[in-house]
């Protein structure tokens, strides 16, 4: 079965880090772009960052709401993404989906995201 | 980046009704659109790529059309399971940008 699990989300003071995790199962890692999703409670969907994979040298993309602050990156040896969130603020109090992006051989590869995971959520509050 | 609007953004509904969506890109987008469902509580749930293109197991009364800038989701003869928000997204240019949303419930 295809699967993403999130992990790591938690309540942190404005300011504070987290690091979220995800684990992928089900299919060949290494072949797919990867990205983080969010959404603020109530409200709609915000795309976060990818990683590209290893035909486009793990290279990275960057919503302009976190950029400078986030991290994205991933481990294909451990089937795993993770996103380090930095300096964060209330504003990013939201669930954060892993989501499966083109599979990518070389060239580009525009792609929906086709599976999700259930979601973890962030609470950025004093 | 470019904007994705949608409308309406709520509309309501009865079992049986064909319902339209409808999703606009400010600027070309080719037909690098996604439509996706949500249920409350739950993840999306990825409907349509490529702007027409199905989804394995989605059912056939979804569709979607359109090209460059202006793109629509119908669903025909709605049933029960189909009432939740849904979204387009565009993957064409980074940013990737989803639309805000269209909330589908019972009249």
């Amino acid at each position: 079965e295809v699967q993403l699990v999130e992990s790591g989300g938690g309540l942190v003071h404005p300011g504070g880090s987290l690091r979220l995790s995800c684990a992928a199962s089900g299919f060949t890692f290494s072949d797919y772009y990867m990205d983080w999703v969010r959404q603020a409670p109530g409200k709609g969907l915000e795309w976060v960052a990818r990683t590209r994979n290893k035909p486009h040298s793990y290279t990275t993309e960057y919503a302009a709401s976190v950029k400078g602050r986030f991290t994205i990156s991933r481990d294909d040896s451990k089937k795993s993404l993770y996103l380090q969130m930095n300096s964060l603020k209330t504003e990013d109090t939201a669930m954060y989906y892993c989501v499966r992006g083109a599979y990518c051989s070389g060239g580009r590869c525009p792609g929906p995201f086709d599976i999700w995971g259930q979601g973890t959520m962030v609470i950025a509050s004093s | 980046d470019i904007q994705m609007t949608q409308s309406p953004s709520a509309l309501s509904a009865c079992v049986g009704d064909t319902v339209i969506i409808t999703c606009r890109a400010s600027q070309s987008i080719s037909n690098e659109l996604a439509w996706y469902q949500q249920k409350p509580g739950k993840a999306p749930n990825l409907l349509i790529s490529e702007a027409s293109n199905l989804e394995s197991g989605v059912p056939s009364r979804f569709r979607g059309s359109g090209s460059g800038t202006e793109f629509t989701l119908t669903i025909s003869s709605l049933q029960p399971d189909d009432f939740a928000t849904y979204y387009c997204q565009q993957y064409s240019i980074y940013s990737l940008t989803f639309g805000p949303g269209t909330k589908v419930d019972v009249k």
